[in-house]
């Protein structure tokens, strides 16, 4: 079965430093990835996503992943962090396109200092 | 565009009742997901709709059921209620072809509290 692990449950970093979030999945079949951000009362919004072809993905506000099939991670940077990106963040997959099951990742909630 | 409407945003049960909670889709947008947010389970696939016929279904009691209606429009119920189903209920809408990707687009949610 599919599954999706998200290391660290809260992250705090400088304001400017490096963001690193950490995905790990479990999958038989190739699988579809993605991030979402969350802020506070607010639902999900997609900051980028994998499907097929170039490996390394750029999204919405700076953000970008790699996906690497040898480590099955889909880690998300960004080299500069910014007040406005404290939020939680959620990694997806889903292994069957159209049927939208998607498998969240428990979160990561991103705290960023002054 | 307007986004995903959910009604109501808020709402306070206590246990034994039930509750319906409505999202409307974006436009043009025929599947219709839903999904319970809790702080220790994270987000939890309920089941989802398309053109009024249920294509999947998470792991949850049939306390919970779902249906969509022919504008696309879905209604989630929740019966029998226990304080565990406290949560955010998240829908989320999407495009649905040969060529989606399997993109959601999230509703603000409907937070239940039950007392």
């Amino acid at each position: 079965a599919q599954s999706v692990t998200q290391l660290g449950s809260h992250v705090s970093v400088s304001e400017g430093a490096l963001v690193l979030l950490r995905c790990n999945y479990s999958s038989s079949v190739p699988p579809y990835l993605f991030w979402y951000v969350q802020y506070p009362n607010q639902g999900l919004q997609l900051l980028l996503k994998y499907t097929t072809g170039a490996t390394l993905v750029k999204g919405i506000n700076g953000f970008e992943a790699e996906f690497k099939k040898s480590e099955t991670s889909f880690h998300l940077t960004k080299p500069s962090a910014h007040m406005s990106d404290a939020a939680e963040y959620f990694c997806a997959v889903i292994t069957l396109p159209g049927t939208y099951k998607y498998i969240f990742g428990t979160g990561t909630r991103l705290k960023v200092l002054a | 565009k307007a986004g995903v409407t959910q009604t109501p945003r808020y709402l306070i049960k206590t246990r034994g009742q039930q509750v319906t909670l409505s999202c409307s889709p974006i436009s043009g947008h025929r599947s219709v997901s839903w999904y319970q947010q809790t702080p220790g389970q994270g987000l939890q696939f309920l089941f989802e709709y398309f053109s009024e016929t249920q294509r999947n279904k998470g792991n949850f009691p049939g306390r919970f059921s779902g249906r969509q209606f022919s504008n696309s429009r879905s209604e989630m119920n929740v019966s029998t209620l226990e304080l565990g189903d406290s949560a955010l209920y998240l829908c989320a809408s999407s495009l649905s072809s040969g060529t989606n990707t399997g993109e959601l687009f999230f509703g603000e949610g409907s937070r239940l509290t039950v007392l």
